[in-house]
């Protein structure tokens, strides 16, 4: 069974920094990219970042490129985002999800049920 | 960049069908995905590369894609239908490689 764990969430203060990390477990993991997509209170999907299996190549979103750095670490079947300079914008519901694809972003056939990010001073 | 739209909300009367519809330039050059999202929970896809489902939806829900327009199809729609609804493309050739539509959120009567 695919599981994926989020954890790291919590309160920032604006230009705080967190790493958030998803322990996944039931499939070949660097056999799958991975993505990492928020939604803030009362609104939509949106989509923030994506890793390839191998961790060769990354891929961001306009809003969080240069603030954030995904990551991996396959001999632990974790993948990380590492969020720097946040902003109240950031708040959010952060989900890791399993992409179909191993190499670039495709659709994510598994979530993790999320972690709360909240930015406020 | 690349943008999707969809109506923020549509509502249907038990066992008719919903036709969500996700709008973009030339979509049908695209591989559309579609997520259903229940409040409190996860995203879950229902339709992946315009018209396959996953194992487990039931062959009510339907997808296709063409010109400017994908759709998600709903027949015999049901109460625990009632989700908000998210169209996705993947495009390593665009920036940014994923995009998200608005979402519509499904009122069953």
């Amino acid at each position: 069974e695919v599981q994926l764990l989020e954890s790291g969430g919590g309160l920032v203060q604006p230009g705080g920094s967190l790493r958030l990390s998803c322990a996944a477990s039931g499939f070949a993991f660097s056999s799958y990219a991975m993505t990492w997509v928020r939604q803030a209170p009362g609104k939509g999907l949106e989509w923030v970042s994506g890793i390839s299996g191998s961790g060769a190549s990354t891929y961001y979103a306009d809003s969080v490129r240069g603030r954030f750095t995904i990551s991996r670490d396959n001999s632990k079947n974790t993948v990380y985002l590492h969020m720097n300079s946040l902003r109240a914008e950031d708040t959010a519901v952060y989900y890791c999800a399993k992409d179909h694809s191993g190499y670039e972003p495709d659709h994510s056939d598994y979530w993790g049920h999320g972690t709360q990010v909240t930015v406020s001073s | 960049s690349y943008v999707l739209t969809q109506p923020p909300s549509m509502s249907v009367a038990p066992g008719r069908t919903a036709t969500i519809a996700c709008g973009g330039s030339n979509i049908e050059r695209k591989s559309v995905h579609w997520y259903q999202q229940k409040p409190g929970q996860a995203p879950m896809v229902v339709i992946y590369y315009d018209r396959d489902r996953p194992s487990g939806i039931p062959e009510r829900f339907t997808g296709s894609n063409s010109g400017n327009t994908a759709t998600l199809t709903i027949s015999r729609v049901e109460a625990g239908d009632e989700a908000d609804y998210y169209c996705q493309v993947c495009d390593s050739s665009s920036d940014p490689y994923v995009v998200f539509g608005g979402g519509t959120k499904l009122t069953v009567l």
